[in-house]
């Protein structure tokens, strides 16, 4: 099955440094991919939308400046966490559409902490 | 905007046994998809079951089953023969059919801790 690989898994980093997370589809061109946000024992959030060669589109609450998005490729999208803070740390996992297949695929997810 | 929601935070069943976990959700569209995701300890999100609006027949895989309820809109999820590795979080989730081609933007419910007892 389709496969979305998600790296790094798990990430500390001190405050005010920027981190970048990096989302990957390995069999399959993804034309679409999420970014979602999980708080310990909550559910996942979506952050934002991003469409290959475009700009990604934003929840509303969500900060565009912090929260930099690129989908550069049809199997690349990164997401980076600029001047991190402790109130970023939280479970980030991306998920990714083929958009010729009625699924969705997950990457395993990546624990931020910002000390 | 849709809603999802799931009204138990935690259930627990003995193993061997079935259990089945509810959601009822919030649309004013026809068609659109609904999904049973389900995350381990390991974080991993897994797709566990999946229903077409439009399909009445309720979708089954080996011991998972929904009961589909579109009038009601209802969305449960049963366990049968609940086994140790069942145990995890189950979130509900629901995509409208016309979020684009190709983009299947889901909205999670709040999601039901379910522990397999031995």
């Amino acid at each position: 099955g389709a496969v979305v690989s998600q790296h790094p898994s798990r990430v500390i980093c001190k405050s005010g440094t920027s981190v970048k997370i990096e989302c990957r589809s390995l069999d399959f061109q993804a034309t679409t991919m999420f970014w979602y946000r999980q708080f310990p024992k909550k559910s996942l959030m979506l952050m934002a939308t991003s469409n290959e060669g475009s700009k990604a589109t934003y929840e509303q609450g969500v900060e565009k400046d912090k929260f930099l998005i690129n989908h550069a490729s049809l199997t690349l999208s990164t997401l980076t966490v600029t001047s991190a803070h402790p109130e970023d740390s939280s479970f980030y996992i991306c998920s990714a559409s083929s958009g010729q297949s009625e699924k969705l695929f997950f990457g395993s997810g990546t624990q931020l902490s910002v000390l | 905007a849709q809603t999802v929601t799931q009204s138990q935070p935690e259930m627990s069943v003995q193993e061997a046994e079935t259990v089945t976990l509810s959601c009822t959700y919030d649309t004013s569209e026809n068609n659109y998809y609904l999904f049973w995701y389900k995350q381990p300890p390991s974080r991993q999100m897994i797709l566990v079951i999946r229903q077409e609006a439009y399909k009445q027949q309720n979708a089954t895989e080996n011991r998972f089953s929904v009961n589909f309820q579109k009038a009601a809109k209802s969305f449960s999820l049963k366990i049968s023969d609940s086994q140790l590795g069942d145990t995890a979080m189950y979130f509900c989730a629901f995509c409208d059919a016309y979020s684009g081609a190709g983009s299947y933007q889901l909205t999670f419910g709040k999601g039901t801790k379910l522990s397999v007892i031995p």
